[in-house]
């Protein structure tokens, strides 16, 4: 079964550091970019960063670039988001997601994973 | 940076059609995905590339994309298609990926 799921979401105090995994299975991981995208409380989706299959090209949001830092183990089939410098705002439910076409951004996510809680209180 | 506009919510009635649209500058030459979001759940996709579904989504599902505006449309609703519903483009311009704000589909 393709699946992806996260891990690593906690509580932290504003200023702090985080870092989330997302472990992928059932598919050829070092194929395909991935995404990690985000949902506040009640909020829509918001796309926070993505990284190409090999690692070489990382794209991020402008409310995120400089604090955070996405990588990938493909000899762990493992994706990572190194967050620094936390602010209020970044709370929320932090998902991984695979592009649906390999080799390629921008084809949409098919398989996303449940998600990990990151919430930010002093 | 680029924008996609969705209405905050649509309602519509069990076996009519409901149509949720996606406003953004020339959406039209772009390739427009959306999902949908059940409570308590994550994303699915439902329509990728404008107007194609993935295996296992209904035909009830189609999509179109022209000029200014993509517009989703669940022919036939059902009870279980009530949920939030985000479109997605990929802004070359900006390397971004971006979504719209999300539009709640209420089943009556």
């Amino acid at each position: 079964e393709v699946q992806l799921l996260e891990s690593g979401g906690g509580l932290v105090q504003p200023g702090g550091t985080l870092r989330l995994s997302c472990a992928a299975s059932g598919f050829t991981f070092n194929n395909y970019a991935v995404s990690w995208v985000r949902q506040a409380p009640g909020k829509g989706l918001e796309w926070v960063s993505l990284i190409s299959t090999g690692g070489g090209r990382t794209y991020y949001a402008d409310s995120v670039k400089g604090r955070f830092t996405i990588s990938r183990d493909n000899s762990k089939n493992t994706l990572y988001l190194q967050m620094n410098s936390l602010r209020a705002e970044d709370t929320a439910l932090y998902y991984c997601a695979k592009e649906r076409t390999p080799n390629y951004y921008g084809s949409g996510f098919d398989i996303w994973g449940p998600g990990t809680v990151v919430t930010l209180s002093s | 940076s680029y924008v996609l506009a969705q209405p905050p919510s649509v309602s519509v009635a069990p076996g009519q059609t409901a149509r949720i649209t996606c406003g953004g500058d020339n959406i039209g030459s772009k390739s427009v995905h959306w999902y949908q979001q059940k409570p308590g759940q994550a994303p699915v996709l439902v329509v990728y590339d404008d107007s194609d579904r993935p295996s296992g989504i209904p035909e009830r599902f189609s999509g179109s994309n022209s000029g200014n505006t993509a517009t989703l449309t669940i022919s036939r609703v059902e009870a279980g298609d009530e949920a939030d519903y985000s479109c997605q483009v990929w802004d070359s311009t900006s390397d971004r990926w971006v979504f719209g704000g999300g539009t709640k589909v209420t089943v009556l």
